[in-house]
């Protein structure tokens, strides 16, 4: 299978724990996107990446939040100090680049889900 | 903050009725798309529209974007147990590469 990959599926955590998710894109896309989603509500954006830059960041993250894609393939979200609020779905997208402007198309991996106890 | 609104927020209906689902903001999008998404997966892709009062159908699904570039519509036609999902929205603003996901639909159709 050469789509998105996202690991953990599920990971249950206790407040004040770290967290960390990582996303294997579709292998020849430069974009990479991180968006969370709560039950039943649209993804919120959270932060995108071209190649292994970090071009923007949504200003609703906290500080707690660091997203790294170090050599410009897979890429990871930490959560630090996990809170009940941060409880949701963390989905990731990658998309090519190069068809004009904006992102095109979002091929998204089946997420991320995290319960904070 | 979500700039796209869905509406309605649930719909539940009988296997063969036709329904509607609005997207609407005060912004004016490049382009929008269409989602949807099963439990426990990722959203798809079911369409993109890019022209002010185009008009694109997909089976029984039809999808129109605003003339203004601010909302756009999904009619569904005859629906199936298997249109069953969330369907979202989403607007790509100028001069951005990212999405903006809409509040979201869920459907639900009962044979």
């Amino acid at each position: 299978d050469t789509g998105v990959s996202q690991n953990p599926r599920h990971k249950i955590t206790k407040r004040g724990q770290n967290v960390t998710f990582r996303c294997d894109p579709i292998s020849e896309h430069n974009r990479l996107y991180w968006y969370r989603q709560t039950l039943g509500q649209g993804p919120e954006f959270l932060t995108y990446f071209q190649n292994e830059a970090q071009l923007e960041k949504s200003r609703l993250l906290s500080d707690r939040f660091s997203a790294e894609r170090p050599k410009g393939s897979f890429s990871t979200l930490e959560i630090q100090r996990t809170e009940q609020g941060d409880s949701a779905m963390y989905l990731c997208a990658s998309s090519p680049s190069g068809r004009g402007p904006g992102p095109g198309e979002l091929f998204f991996g089946e997420g991320s889900r995290l319960t904070v106890l | 903050t979500q700039l796209l609104e869905q509406s309605p927020q649930f719909l539940s209906i009988q296997e063969g009725e036709n329904l509607t689902v609005y997207c609407n903001s005060s912004s004016v999008f490049s382009s929008l798309q269409w989602y949807r998404q099963e439990p426990g997966e990722g959203p798809v892709l079911l369409v993109t529209v890019v022209t002010g009062g185009e008009v694109k159908k997909l089976k029984r699904l039809t999808f129109q974007f605003g003339d203004a570039r601010k909302d756009s519509s999904l009619h569904i036609t005859a629906a199936q147990p298997g249109d069953t999902g969330l369907y979202l929205c989403a607007g790509e603003s100028y001069n951005t590469d990212k999405l903006i996901f809409g509040t979201g639909t869920r459907l639900q159709v009962f044979p």
